[in-house]
């Protein structure tokens, strides 16, 4: 089955920028979109399709791929940025879905 | 404004099933599929399978094939989820999501907590 990985944690100051990664074999070759879920709530798609952005996301989320890697870029961090990500693929050798283990953002 | 909006809390005893609904509105029901995905306290997302809300055809993760059926009813714009032969670790969050395979989930709903416990 796919395999995708993320750093469990990764501490920004406010008005930083977070880097969070999502590996998994060739995944540059496969679509990669990105959830943000604050405690109690339902996750929220802020990446779509490797890069695009949903209505209402702010600019300062941002999205590339390649290779072995995908990224997903928060610009100015904010306080209410502090939250739990999540990168998915689907994985058109089993036509299933698959999430990575969540990354969580800890603004300082 | 497109909503999906979930069944309530249950609690359920080992062996037994559980079944969650999630009412969609907003939009045209059979224009897009819903998924489900499961959280199991303090841990991550689990896709657990996808329905097509027009043909009805099935997609179940391996881990849950012959345990789960999902359904629709056109008729009100709902979606059920139903789990079989529950045991203590599928204590969980369980979630309905609206996309098409194989995009990404754009519209969730507020999730169920199912506890199973004797």
């Amino acid at each position: 089955s796919y395999v995708l990985t993320q750093p469990p944690s990764v501490p920004v100051a406010p008005g930083k920028t977070a880097t969070i990664t999502c590996g998994g074999d060739n995944i540059g070759g496969k679509g990669v979109h990105w959830y943000q879920q604050k405690p109690g709530q339902a996750p929220v798609l802020v990446i779509s399709h490797d890069s695009d952005r949903p209505s209402g996301i702010p600019e300062r989320f941002s999205g590339s791929n390649s290779g072995n890697t995908a990224t997903l870029t928060i610009s100015t961090v904010e306080a209410g940025d502090e939250a739990d990500y999540y990168c998915q693929v689907w994985n058109s050798g089993t036509d299933h879905y698959v999430f990575g283990p969540g990354t969580k953002v800890t603004v300082l | 404004q497109v909503q999906l909006v979930q069944s309530g809390a249950e609690v359920k005893k080992p062996g037994a099933s559980m079944k969650v609904s999630c009412k969609a509105s907003g939009y045209t029901f059979t224009t897009s599929g819903i998924s489900w995905v499961r959280q199991a306290p303090g841990q991550g997302l689990e896709w657990m399978g996808w329905i097509s809300t027009y043909t009805g055809n099935t997609n179940y993760a391996q881990k849950f094939q012959g345990r789960v059926t999902l359904t629709t009813d056109t008729s009100t714009t709902t979606a059920y989820m139903e789990l079989n032969t529950l045991r203590p670790d599928d204590t969980a969050v369980y979630f309905c999501s609206r996309g098409e395979l194989p995009d990404p989930f754009d519209f969730w709903g507020q999730g169920t907590m199912v506890t199973v416990s004797s």
